[in-house]
């Protein structure tokens, strides 16, 4: 079963705006990643955010984490029409100690910038 | 540095037919997971080796389904008498020694059952 819900499900945005995507989740975590994946096509890490971690930047993305909350937000600046794609999250719930890559993911939010 | 490789990227076979997926994963990586994606959903994780032995198994892993990782290289994952829920994109993932939680997936092997 999912354990994460992502919202929107679906974002329509033009060229140069930034995209926001949420994503909620139940248990607690080792770390929070987020995937993009074009269609029909395999999966590409973006970014890890470890459970004691709040915000992490990597190039025009920008993540956030509140375990209070159980949420996270991905945030795509300046964005291009290259950046088309679904973007998942996905949490690795061993909080027991090492990561072991046993992944739960979201639905998705499917991403739309348009030229 | 080549990524991970699956094979075939697309099968279609008539219900209760087997089949059989490939992939290999990056060298020198000792983990290698198989998730499966149904159209519209993320990814549901099946099973994870590290080296030739299969750590965990998900219930979604029916007994219809079988994965192996012989040698700690390749790993093959069997659908025995396929049902036209089998119908998904087959993903497998790898990840080195150590771990840092971010896994490297290949394209994906799309199942089609008629």
């Amino acid at each position: 079963s999912q354990q994460g819900e992502e919202d929107p499900q679906a974002l329509s945005i033009q060229e140069g705006e930034n995209a926001t995507m949420n994503c909620s989740y139940k248990t607690s975590i080792n770390n929070l990643q987020w995937y993009r994946q074009n269609s029909g096509r395999g999966l590409v890490h973006l970014i890890l955010i470890r459970s004691n971690e709040r915000e992490k930047h990597s190039g025009r993305l920008r993540v956030t984490l509140d375990t209070s909350k159980k949420s996270s937000s991905l945030l795509i600046t300046a964005s291009r029409a290259a950046d088309t794609a679904s973007y998942f999250c996905a949490t690795d719930a061993n909080t027991g100690g090492t990561s072991y890559g046993k992944l739960t993911f979201g639905q998705g939010t499917i991403l739309t910038v348009h030229p | 540095d080549t990524g991970v490789s699956q094979n075939p990227r697309h099968k279609i076979t008539k219900r209760g037919q087997n089949v059989t997926f490939r992939c290999d994963p990056i060298s020198e990586h000792n983990r290698l997971y198989w998730y499966r994606q149904t159209l519209g959903q993320g990814p549901e994780f099946l099973t994870y080796f590290q080296n030739e032995a299969q750590l965990e198994k998900s219930r979604l892993l029916s007994d219809r389904f079988s994965a192996e990782r012989p040698k700690g290289s390749f790993s093959t994952l069997e659908i025995q008498r396929t049902e036209q829920g089998d119908s998904a994109m087959y993903l497998c993932a790898s990840s080195p020694p150590p771990t840092t939680g971010e896994l490297f997936f290949g394209e994906g092997s799309r199942l089609t059952v008629l």
